[in-house]
């Protein structure tokens, strides 16, 4: 199957400080990434759409300053937390898109997560 | 506009026995594509089952089968002979061909099984 890595898994950062989280397809090649955030046991937000070559598309209330998305080949996308502040502490999510043959829709297969503490 | 409900936000089953999980929807869009997903307490999303708008049967994968009701806009989750390991939190969402490919996730539903 699809398999989506992304790193690092768990991070802990100072306040201000910028962290860049990569996620990357392996074995497929990936037209469009999503990130997503989650907070506990809650649902995944969708916080942007991530187009290989093309600017990221952010979700309405996603400050694209802040959460800045780089989609720069078919197997890499990057997430970038400008400036971080414990509010932005939470656990984020990668998923990439692949058309399966027979399916209506594209599945998304997801990266197993990296764990951001801002202290 | 498009939406998951999954109204059991918690669920415990006995180990060895079967369980469904709720998912309702509710769209316009003939073109869609049901999933479900298993969170476990590592946090890593596991596809588990997919169900297309236009499939004519139920899709089963192992242990999982999705009970699919169109007319009604259901596409219930059923887990057979459930194993302690199943324990997670389990979601429902949907794809649609108009949406670039976005998601439309349920709040989940944490399934606990006991021994």
């Amino acid at each position: 199957g699809a398999v989506v890595s992304q790193h690092p898994s768990r991070v802990i950062c100072k306040s201000g400080t910028s962290v860049k989280i990569e996620c990357r397809s392996l074995d497929f090649q990936a037209t469009t990434m999503f990130w997503y955030r989650q907070f506990p046991k809650q649902s995944l937000m969708l916080m942007a759409t991530s187009n290989e070559g093309s600017k990221a598309t952010y979700e309405q209330g996603v400050e694209k300053d802040k959460f800045l998305i780089n989609h720069a080949s078919l197997t890499l996308s990057t997430l970038t937390v400008t400036s971080a502040h414990p509010e932005d502490s939470s656990f984020y999510i990668c998923s990439a898109s692949s058309r399966t043959s027979g399916r209506v829709t594209d599945t998304q297969y997801f990266g197993p997560g990296t764990r951001l503490t801002v202290l | 506009a498009q939406k998951i409900t999954q109204t059991q936000p918690g669920m415990f089953v006995q180990e060895k026995e079967a369980v469904t999980l709720d998912c309702t929807y509710d769209t316009s869009d003939p073109s869609y594509g049901l999933f479900w997903y298993k969170q476990p307490s590592s946090g890593e999303m596991i596809f588990l089952i997919y169900q297309g708008s236009y499939d004519q049967q139920n899709a089963t994968e192992g242990r999982y089968s999705l009970n699919f009701q169109k007319a009604r806009k259901s596409a219930n989750l059923v887990i057979s002979a459930s194993q302690l390991g199943d324990s997670a939190m389990y979601f429902c969402a949907m794809n649609f061909n108009t949406n670039a490919g976005k998601s439309t996730f349920g709040d989940g539903t944490t399934l606990t099984v006991k021994p």
